[in-house]
């Protein structure tokens, strides 16, 4: 396994359209996150998902966003109508369904709006 | 809500220095408590972790005690190497049913030759 996959790994992409983004994460993981970190800032956590339910979404995450994981295994997030003030860099992370144990990082897809 | 608070940076040192990294947290439960870091074009990795007080999470030569009492979880190196030059991040999980991170802002640490 070479652990969570991302991509693209870079985006550009004009004010208004909309973009997807996917994640593989390391197989037999059952819990898939998705964070937003911006420049100088920690990893904010967007949405989570246990197996295809998604269980939890920040009130980060508007009406524009949506995230999907629909067999379980890779999970898409897309956001419409994309904004300036929605480029950062969007990281997934999964981890087994254990209490506190340890999430596993993707190398994230930079998203830039222009 | 939960939060995490780490020091301002950059920190510059020179090879073999002590480092000291702060790391503060307001939790409403019992968190788990970890460092992250992020190596120059790599992706976030875990460190080293502490789930209850008085643990002491250790590897790579980094420590960091889980202080209840202080609310702290301050990572520390006896002797840094240029290696060790990347920016680090102090995290919180709530025991619960998501495990979801809360991150501080990160540090940039950078050891010169």
């Amino acid at each position: 396994d070479t652990g969570v996959s991302q991509d693209p790994r870079h985006k550009i992409t004009k004010r208004g359209q909309n973009v997807t983004f996917r994640c593989d994460p390391i197989s037999e993981h059952n819990r898939l996150y998705w964070y937003r970190q911006t420049l100088g800032q920690g990893p904010e956590f967007l949405t989570y998902f246990q197996n295809e339910a998604q269980l939890e979404k920040s009130r980060l995450l508007s009406d524009r966003f949506s995230a999907e994981r629909p067999k379980g295994s890779f999970s898409t997030l897309e956001i419409q109508r994309t904004e300036q003030g929605d480029s950062a860099m969007y990281l997934c992370a999964s981890s087994v369904l254990t209490a506190n144990t340890e999430a596993f990082f993707g190398q994230g897809t930079r998203l830039t709006v222009v | 809500g939960d939060s995490v608070t780490q020091m301002e940076g950059p920190v510059t040192l020179s090879e073999e220095a002590f480092l000291t990294i702060n790391c503060t947290y307001t939790a409403t439960g019992y968190p788990s408590l970890f460092w992250y870091v992020q190596y120059p074009g790599e992706g976030l990795q875990l460190l080293l972790k502490a789930t209850k007080a008085d643990d002491k999470g250790s590897n790579k030569g980094f420590e960091a005690t889980y202080r209840k009492e202080t609310t702290s979880f301050h990572l520390e190196k006896g002797s840094v190497q240029v290696s060790d030059s990347a920016v680090y991040f102090c995290a919180l999980s709530e025991t619960g049913a998501n495990s979801k991170l809360t991150f501080g802002k990160g540090i940039t640490l950078s050891v010169r030759p």
